[in-house]
């Protein structure tokens, strides 16, 4: 069974620092692995998607990293400003038919201090 | 396209009372998840869907609940009788097929409180 862990569970940061979230998994078949932003009662927004056979994907100032050997994924935020204050999750899709599902973790607690 | 919707947004009803969830996947996409968020729990995975045809309902927590999916485009979540532990904002999500990178897009989700 995949567990998918987030350390730490809450960070805060001043305005304009460059952060790095953590993600871990324990099965390495997977298919692609995600990272969410959910703000204070909203739904999950996607911030970018790594495919098995990718290292990293950029979005803006945003940068995930894979590595599946390792069972870890990274989330680099440059030059932080205080919108980026949310919870962000990741979450391993499985690679095998029955088990497509996402697993999540129990995600970072960002606050950007202005 | 208009994103998965999910319909109730919000919805407040008393133990016993049957209660019903329904989401619209994004059209194209052949995977449909039921999700549940709890502050205690986080977010766990109900049951999910490939091609309509239920794949895992491993997350469903008893017999109250079903979900079905009719059609590509329709899904429902019921829960009958409703306790007030089912408290919880239920999301819903879909993702295009295994040739896609299958990126997963969630509903807004719908606020269930049970008094």
């Amino acid at each position: 069974k995949q567990e998918v862990t987030q350390i730490p569970a809450a960070l805060s940061v001043p305005e304009g620092e460059n952060l790095v979230l953590n993600c871990s998994f324990t099965d390495s078949a997977i298919y692609n692995l995600q990272w969410f932003r959910q703000d204070p009662g909203k739904g999950l927004t996607s911030l970018l998607l790594i495919q098995s056979s990718q290292r990293e994907q950029t979005s803006g100032r945003l940068n995930a990293s894979l590595d599946k050997s390792s069972g870890r994924s990274t989330l680099y935020i440059a030059a932080s400003q205080p919108g980026d204050s949310a919870t962000y999750l990741c979450a391993s899709v499985g690679a095998n038919f029955g088990n497509e599902k996402l697993t999540f973790g129990t995600g970072t607690r960002l606050t950007i201090i202005p | 396209d208009a994103g998965v919707i999910q319909s109730p947004r919000h919805e407040v009803t008393e133990m016993g009372q049957e209660v019903t969830l329904r989401c619209k996947p994004i059209s194209g996409h052949d995977y449909l998840f039921w999700y549940r968020q709890t502050m205690m729990r986080g977010l766990e995975l109900l049951i999910y869907f490939n091609n309509n045809v239920p794949i895992d309902d491993s997350g469903m927590p008893e017999d109250r609940f079903s979900a079905k999916m009719p059609n590509a485009s329709f899904s429902t979540l019921k829960i009958q009788p409703s306790e007030p532990r089912d408290s919880a904002v239920y999301f819903c999500a879909s993702s295009g097929p295994r040739t896609s990178p299958g990126e997963l897009f969630f509903g807004e989700g719908s606020r269930l409180t049970v008094l």
